[in-house]
């Protein structure tokens, strides 16, 4: 079945510690965005690619970093410069980028300080 | 610069009532307008959309969302929930270049039995 995978489930950070979060999708799909999710905040953009090998920053891009080197992959880094890591971390894709085109949403990972 | 505010944290419903989840929408330009679901831990589903023509749009679900140009809003109805409706539910405008998705806060559908 064509999807979004994202992992791990649960990642836990240590104090100036990177940890790069995955995700992987199998819908052929030229678009991928990361959005972070706290607690009655809704969803807001980190980064977003429209095309391999271009990506653009979205709204809360500082302290986070990506790569898209391939269509089907769009990992997520949190620096250490990110000072409240803390939350539930979102990776979405749709077909063309445009506003028109639906996106699909992977199951997450959570994020947590040790 | 586009914005969502959806009116409603939380809304508590019996089984079976009618319900209508508020979704209030900020744009200078054509909008595309959607609703997603999320179930605990889950990622979020899409739930229904509207992107242009009918300005009531439906889901395979029951659920039905109206776009009012006028009165900027794209509320969601269903006529009767059920237990499994409990959830929380996204309002969100996309960016017609870029596909970017400004979402509302949220509002935790409760459907008690």
């Amino acid at each position: 079945d064509g999807g979004i995978t994202q992992s791990p489930k649960y990642l836990f950070r240590k104090e100036g510690q990177n940890v790069t979060l995955s995700c992987e999708q199998n819908l052929n799909h030229d678009a991928m965005y990361w959005y972070r999710q706290d607690p009655g905040q809704g969803l807001r953009l980190i980064y977003y690619s429209q095309i391999v090998n271009d990506f653009q920053k979205g709204d809360i891009a500082e302290g986070y970093s990506v790569s898209r080197e391939k269509k089907e992959s769009f990992p997520l880094t949190v620096t250490s410069a990110q000072k409240n890591p803390t939350a539930f971390y979102l990776c979405a894709s749709s077909i063309g980028g445009t506003g028109n085109q639906p996106q699909h949403f992977g199951d997450g990972t959570r994020l947590s300080i040790l | 610069a586009q914005s969502v505010t959806q009116l409603d944290s939380q809304v508590p419903v019996f089984e079976e009532a009618p319900v209508e989840l508020r979704c209030n929408y900020s744009s200078s330009v054509s909008v595309y307008l959607f609703w997603y679901v999320q179930y605990p831990n889950q990622g979020l589903q899409l739930l229904l959309k509207y992107l242009s023509g009918s300005t009531l749009v439906e889901s395979i679900n029951g659920f039905e969302a109206e776009f009012n140009k006028s009165q900027t809003s794209f509320h969601l109805r269903k006529p009767s929930v059920h237990i499994s409706d409990t959830a929380e539910y996204f309002c969100a405008v996309s960016e017609w270049n870029t596909g970017k998705l400004i979402f509302g806060q949220g509002t935790t559908l409760q459907v008690k039995p």
